[in-house]
C-alpha cells in the first residue's frame, strides 16, 4: 500500500519563508500526480490552496505556490503570517480512480 | 457557486449501517466525480471513495467490502453507506466534488460529524 508522506510539523517565523513537502513511500512525485494542497484551520473544513501542482485555486494569495523539488511535491509559504498557522494536507492521484491524502503537517508560525 | 450539504444522522450504533446522504446545489452533476473523505477526531484525511456521474465508483481499498456510493441525478444527491460500523469509523464525514481532468478536489461540504457508539 502507498503511503503519502508529509512533515508532521514545522515551525516558521512571521514573515518568513517555509517548504513542505509531499512524497512517497516508494517513488518519487511527479506531475503525474497532479497533486493538490489544502489548508485547515481546526473546527474548520479544508480550504483548496493548489492544484495540478502549481496551480492556485481561486482566491489563494501569491504567497502560496506549489512546485516539484527533487523526488517530492512542495508547498511554499513566503512571508508567513499568523493566520498561516494551520494544517496542511496533500492529496495525490494515484491513477486508476484513487486518491490518497498524506498525513497532515502542523505549521506553527512563532 | 457550487455548494455542498452533508446530511444524516450524527449518531450510529456498531455493527449498524452509516448512511449520508450529499445535496449538490449551484452546478451540474455531469463531468465530475462525486467523493466522499473523512476525518477522525485528530487524525488526518482520509479518502473514501466517488461515484463518476456515469455511475461508475471506485473505492479506497481499506474500506472496499463495507462501502456503497451511489448516485441520484434527478435530485442532484449522492449518498454513502458503510456497513458494520466500529468506533473507528466516527469521524467527520465531507462529501466533495473531484475533476475529471485535473483530479482536484475543488468544492468541500461543511462536513457533518458521526459518532459511532451504543
Amino acid at each position: 500500500q502507498t503511503v503519502v508522506t508529509q512533515e508532521p510539523s514545522f515551525s516558521v517565523s512571521p514573515g518568513g519563508t517555509v517548504t513542505l513537502t509531499c512524497g512517497l513511500s516508494s517513488g518519487s512525485v511527479s506531475t503525474n500526480y497532479y497533486t493538490s494542497w489544502y489548508q485547515q484551520t481546526p473546527g474548520q473544513g479544508p480550504r483548496p490552496l493548489i492544484y495540478s501542482t502549481s496551480i492556485r485555486s481561486s482566491g489563494v494569495p501569491d504567497r502560496f505556490s506549489g512546485s516539484i523539488v527533487g523526488n517530492k511535491a512542495a508547498l511554499t509559504i513566503t512571508g508567513a503570517r499568523a493566520d498561516d498557522e494551520s494544517d496542511y494536507y496533500c492529496v495525490l492521484y494515484m491513477g486508476s480512480g484513487l486518491w490518497v491524502f498524506g498525513g497532515g503537517t502542523k505549521v506553527t508560525v512563532l | 457557486q457550487v455548494q455542498l450539504q452533508e446530511s444524516g444522522p450524527g449518531l450510529v450504533k456498531p455493527s449498524e449501517t452509516l448512511s449520508l446522504t450529499c445535496s449538490v446545489s449551484g452546478g451540474s452533476i455531469k463531468g465530475y466525480y462525486w467523493t466522499w473523505i473523512r476525518q477522525p477526531p485528530g487524525k488526518g484525511l482520509e479518502w473514501i471513495g466517488y461515484i463518476y456521474y456515469s455511475g461508475s465508483t471506485n473505492y479506497n481499498s481499506s474500506l472496499k467490502s463495507r462501502v456503497t456510493i451511489s448516485l441520484d441525478t434527478p435530485k442532484s444527491q449522492f449518498s454513502l453507506r458503510l456497513s458494520s460500523v466500529i468506533a473507528a469509523d466516527t469521524a467527520v464525514y465531507y462529501c466533495a466534488r473531484a475533476h475529471y481532468n485535473n483530479y482536484a478536489i475543488d468544492y468541500w461540504g461543511l462536513g457533518t460529524r458521526v459518532i459511532v457508539s451504543s
